[in-house]
């Protein structure tokens, strides 16, 4: 089983959708939450921690839930520019981040 | 903004040839990583280094090595490409780990190199 998994997607919405994509991990352990986003054939960018309480920026927002071990990000009004590749990364409280393959999120006119 | 620059965007080398990829950090992080990304693998640790001549094993250590003579530096080297060593290799940077839940930092990126070997 790998370590964090995601729904490779696509996912195909309109724009002004909101959209969901979940995240699992499999190690209780794990202590920090990101999520990046990576343009096609560009370098990875942070987007935004998650936090216990969940956070929000912006269109986006990010939950943590430990019991069940996945972390969600939701992005609400989606614009063309969204259209990316989001990973949902982890860490076990070292400096080595631990990057599931990502969900591709492509937003149509 | 953090810059992290890596020496070339495209890479053609031959199979047996020594490759040298060199990347360069701007804000004076303690971590530098190589990874690197294949199509439904993601990203996948290679090496990582802590601090000056420090590095530890990723993932997949197989077939490279790494050198970190100065901070800003952290090389990978490709000690006898291989065709299944063609990729997508990023480097990135970050600041040490506190220890603190709060405090994992976030690594910053290059903009890759897409080396291919024939």
């Amino acid at each position: 089983r790998k370590e964090v998994e995601q729904d490779p997607g696509p996912f195909n919405v309109p724009e002004g959708a909101t959209v969901a994509f979940n995240c699992t991990y499999s190690n209780s352990a794990s202590q920090s939450f990101f999520w990046y986003r990576q343009d096609c054939r560009k370098e990875p960018k942070l987007l935004m921690s998650v936090y216990s309480s969940g956070n929000e920026d912006g269109r986006f927002t990010a939950q943590l839930n430990r019991a069940s071990q996945y972390i969600s990000l939701l992005i609400r009004d989606s614009k063309l520019s969204d259209s990316a590749t989001y990973l949902c990364v982890v860490s076990y409280n070292t400096d080595k981040l631990i990057f599931g393959t990502g969900t591709r999120l492509q937003v149509f006119p | 903004d953090v810059k992290v620059t890596q020496s070339s965007r495209y890479l053609v080398k031959r199979t047996g040839e020594k490759v040298f990829l060199e990347c360069v950090q701007d804000m004076d992080h303690e971590n530098m990583f190589w990874y690197r990304q294949d199509p439904g693998l993601g990203l996948r640790l290679i090496y990582f280094s802590y601090d000056v001549k420090m590095k530890e094993k990723g993932d997949i250590p197989e077939g490279y090595s790494v050198s970190r003579e100065k901070k800003e530096r952290f090389s990978l080297i490709l000690e006898s490409a291989s065709t299944n060593q063609t990729s997508m290799y990023l480097c990135a940077s970050s600041l040490l780990f506190a220890g603190d839940v709060y405090s994992n930092q976030p690594q910053h990126f290059g903009d890759g190199t897409r080396l291919s070997i024939l």
